[in-house]
C-alpha cells in the first residue's frame, strides 16, 4: 500500500467555523508533512512532523493547528480562517524527515473559506 | 541557495508528438532530483527520481529524464505525448536543510494537448 489518503476531498467553511482536514498513511513512513498549494503554484511547506513530533513550523499562522496522534494519522485543525486560505491542502508522508528518497502525496483537500 | 528553474510556464504540443520538459536546479552536493505530475484539482504523483547511477531514468506512463550535471538539469521527456498528458508538471530537488528533508520545487510547467 503505498497510499496516502486524505478527507475530505472539499471542503466549504465559514470564517466563524472549526473544522479538521485528516491524512492517513500505513507505509511505516515517520515523517508526514503538509503543503498549502494555491493555484498555478507549487506547494509550500507548512509543518513537518517526525515521529510523532512537530519537527517544522514554516511561520504558519496559530490558526493553523497539526497533529500528529499516531505514526499513521497527522490531523490539521482550522479555526478562525480567512478567505486567502482557500487553497488545496496536501498531505505527503517520506520513511524519515532525513530521507531523501521519495514523498508520497495524498490528493489533497480542496479547502474553500467563505 | 537552493533553488530549482523550470523556464517554461507553458508548453502546447499537439498529441502524437514528443515532449522535452526543461529543469535546471542549483544545489551544492548531489541532487535528488524528481518530476511530480498533477492534474487538475489532484495530488501530486512521482513519475520519476535520480538518485545515483545511470543518468537516463524510466519512469511511469512512458516518461523518462536525464540527469546532466555539466549543465545542471533534469530535463522530462516522451516521446510521443497523448491527450492525458495535459497537467502540471512540477521539477524538484530532495534537499536537507537543519536535518530535515524539504523539496525545493520550480514553478511548474503547464502542458496543454492540441488535438
Amino acid at each position: 500500500d503505498t497510499e496516502v489518503t486524505q478527507t475530505p476531498k472539499h471542503l466549504v467553511m465559514g470564517m466563524t467555523n472549526k473544522k479538521s482536514l485528516k491524512c492517513e498513511q500505513h507505509m511505516g513512513h515517520r515523517a508526514m508533512y503538509w503543503y498549502k498549494q494555491k493555484a498555478k503554484k507549487p506547494p509550500e511547506l507548512m509543518f513537518v512532523y517526525s515521529y510523532e513530533k512537530l519537527s517544522i513550523n514554516e511561520s504558519v499562522p496559530s490558526r493553523f493547528s497539526p497533529e500528529c496522534p499516531n505514526s499513521s494519522l497527522l490531523n490539521l485543525h482550522l479555526h478562525a480562517l480567512q478567505p486567502e486560505d482557500s487553497a488545496l491542502y496536501l498531505c505527503a508522508s517520506s520513511q524519515a524527515r532525513t530521507d531523501l528518497t521519495e514523498a508520497f502525496f495524498g490528493q489533497g483537500t480542496r479547502l474553500t473559506v467563505v | 541557495a537552493q533553488s530549482v528553474t523550470q523556464p517554461d510556464i507553458h508548453i502546447t504540443v499537439s498529441e502524437g508528438a514528443s515532449l522535452e520538459l526543461r529543469c535546471n536546479y542549483s544545489y551544492g552536493a548531489t541532487p535528488y532530483l524528481f518530476w511530480y505530475v498533477q492534474s487538475p484539482g489532484q495530488g501530486l504523483q512521482l513519475l520519476l527520481k535520480y538518485f545515483s547511477g545511470d543518468t537516463l531514468v524510466q519512469g511511469i506512463k512512458g516518461f523518462e529524464a536525464e540527469f546532466k550535471r555539466s549543465q545542471s538539469s533534469f530535463n522530462l521527456r516522451k516521446p510521443s505525448v497523448h491527450w492525458s498528458d495535459a497537467a502540471e508538471y512540477f521539477c524538484a530537488v530532495g534537499a536537507l536543510t537543519d536535518s530535515n528533508y524539504q523539496l525545493i520545487w520550480g514553478a511548474g510547467t503547464k502542458l496543454i494537448i492540441k488535438p
